[in-house]
């Protein structure tokens, strides 16, 4: 029944390496994000794909690769991980709206992979 | 460009005060207005939307105005619980694919 779900839900792991996050919806949206959550709740938004398009690619390092390949899913692949990307990374869903501005359309979240570097 | 401002937190009350915690908002044209709420350990979910100006949201005993004259779209309730303790997000929704938040007011309700 979980409409948005990610793995892993926990990821530990040393500066250097290269780590991936899943992300699935099954409520038949068109649009997936990705956000990343500091320390102090500030939600930045990532990265965003409608229908395995790239739609929105804020100011991320390169190191940081979204990956759909269906618009059910929307992976998140990290290199070369560094102590500052430890955060929270949420992956939500939004219905696509009709292009006229304002969309009324929520965003449906997933809970979370909270990533600690060491 | 878009931005949204809400009270900085941490908010403290006690079970049964009232509520109020403020969101202003800048943006061209009328922007769809949204509150999330974030429990410890989960993600954002919805707690209200409003899509044009003078619009109410409400849910769970959470109400809020769209107040195009003031940019305001302030979360009020009249009597919070516990379980209400929480961390809430006031939003907008401008350019239909990229929702903004701000950063986020955490609510403490003491016993």
């Amino acid at each position: 029944d979980t409409a948005v779900s990610q793995t892993p839900k926990y990821l530990v792991t040393q500066m250097g390496n290269d780590k991936s996050i899943k992300c699935e919806q099954n409520l038949g949206h068109d649009t997936m994000y990705w956000y990343k959550q500091d320390s102090k709740k500030f939600l930045k938004i990532m990265f965003s794909y409608n229908n395995k398009e790239l739609i929105i690619n804020e100011t991320v390092p390169n190191r940081f690769s979204p990956k759909s390949p269906d618009k059910a899913h929307l992976n998140l692949h990290i290199n070369s991980l560094e102590l500052g990307d430890s955060a929270v990374y949420f992956c939500a869903s939004s219905p696509r709206g009709t292009g006229a501005a304002g969309s009324p359309y929520e965003q449906y979240f997933g809970p979370g992979t909270r990533l600690t570097v060491t | 460009g878009n931005s949204v401002t809400q009270m900085e937190g941490p908010v403290t009350l006690s079970e049964e005060a009232f509520l109020t915690i403020n969101c202003t908002y800048t943006a061209t044209g009328y922007p769809s207005l949204f509150w999330y709420v974030q429990y410890p350990g989960e993600g954002l979910q919805l707690l209200l939307k409003a899509t044009k100006a003078d619009d109410k949201g409400s849910n769970k005993g959470f109400e809020a105005t769209y107040r195009k004259e003031t940019t305001s779209f302030h979360l009020e309730k009249g009597s919070v619980q516990v379980s209400d303790s929480a961390v809430y997000f006031c939003a907008l929704n401008r350019d239909n694919d990229k929702i903004i938040f701000g950063k986020g007011t955490r609510l403490h309700i003491l016993p």
